[in-house]
């Protein structure tokens, strides 16, 4: 089955700061790469995705890199802000009905004003 | 994407005792997923339900302990079983919609 690791497990940054956070995986028939933002109390919200057929998504200030030879994909959030301050989950799935998505072990983001 | 509302938000329950799990879609959808998310963990798949047969469960998780119904397409339940301090976690419910949603989560704490 999948496999998924992220890096790194903890990342803190001064306010303005980038912040980037990679994951790899394992399985070639992943073709579907979202990142969830978790804050407090809260449920896993999406940031972000990108499919296998793109090699870079952004949105504002966030933005996805994908490399399928290498099986890795990173997240790149630029002018940190201190709301920014929450845990991201990478993930992957082959995208077909019934695939679950499998989570990288998370990383702790925290922003300093 | 889908909008899912889950329930009880949090719960306090002794051990020994079950909990279920609420999950409700505003579409339907074909694919529930009921995951677990132990204190400062990651979330790891419990069982993909769909409406009118078994739910499938993952290595680690079994029936007795995590029932699951599906009655019809936009409503499950998660009952967490003869419940002990270790099943303390929080249980989410995500759907597949233009991207997979999660809902809110059930903050379970067992004494």
């Amino acid at each position: 089955g999948e496999n998924v690791e992220q890096h790194p497990s903890t990342l803190s940054v001064q306010e303005g700061d980038s912040a980037v956070i990679k994951c790899t995986y394992s399985d070639s028939a992943s073709n579907y790469f979202p990142w969830y933002k978790q804050e407090l109390g809260k449920g896993p919200q999406l940031i972000i995705d990108i499919r296998s057929n793109v090699g870079e998504k952004k949105d504002q200030r966030i933005a996805v890199t994908l490399n399928k030879t290498a099986k890795h994909f990173s997240l790149h959030i630029t002018e940190t802000q201190p709301e920014d301050s929450a845990v991201y989950f990478c993930a992957a799935s082959p995208l077909n009905a019934g695939n679950m998505l499998t989570f990288g072990g998370g990383t702790r983001l925290m922003v300093k004003p | 994407s889908a909008v899912i509302s889950q329930k009880p938000s949090r719960d306090i329950c002794q051990r020994g005792t079950s909990l279920t799990i609420q999950c409700q879609v505003d579409s339907q959808v074909t694919m529930m997923f009921w995951y677990r998310q132990q204190p400062g963990q990651s979330l790891t798949l419990i069982a993909t339900a769909n409406q009118g047969s078994e739910a499938t469960y993952e290595s680690g998780f079994v029936i007795d302990k995590f029932p699951i119904s599906r009655p019809n397409l936009t409503f499950s339940t998660l009952t967490v079983s003869n419940m002990s301090p270790e099943d303390s976690s929080i249980y989410l419910c995500s759907v597949e919609r233009v991207g997979y949603t999660f809902g809110s989560g059930t903050r379970l704490t067992v004494v």
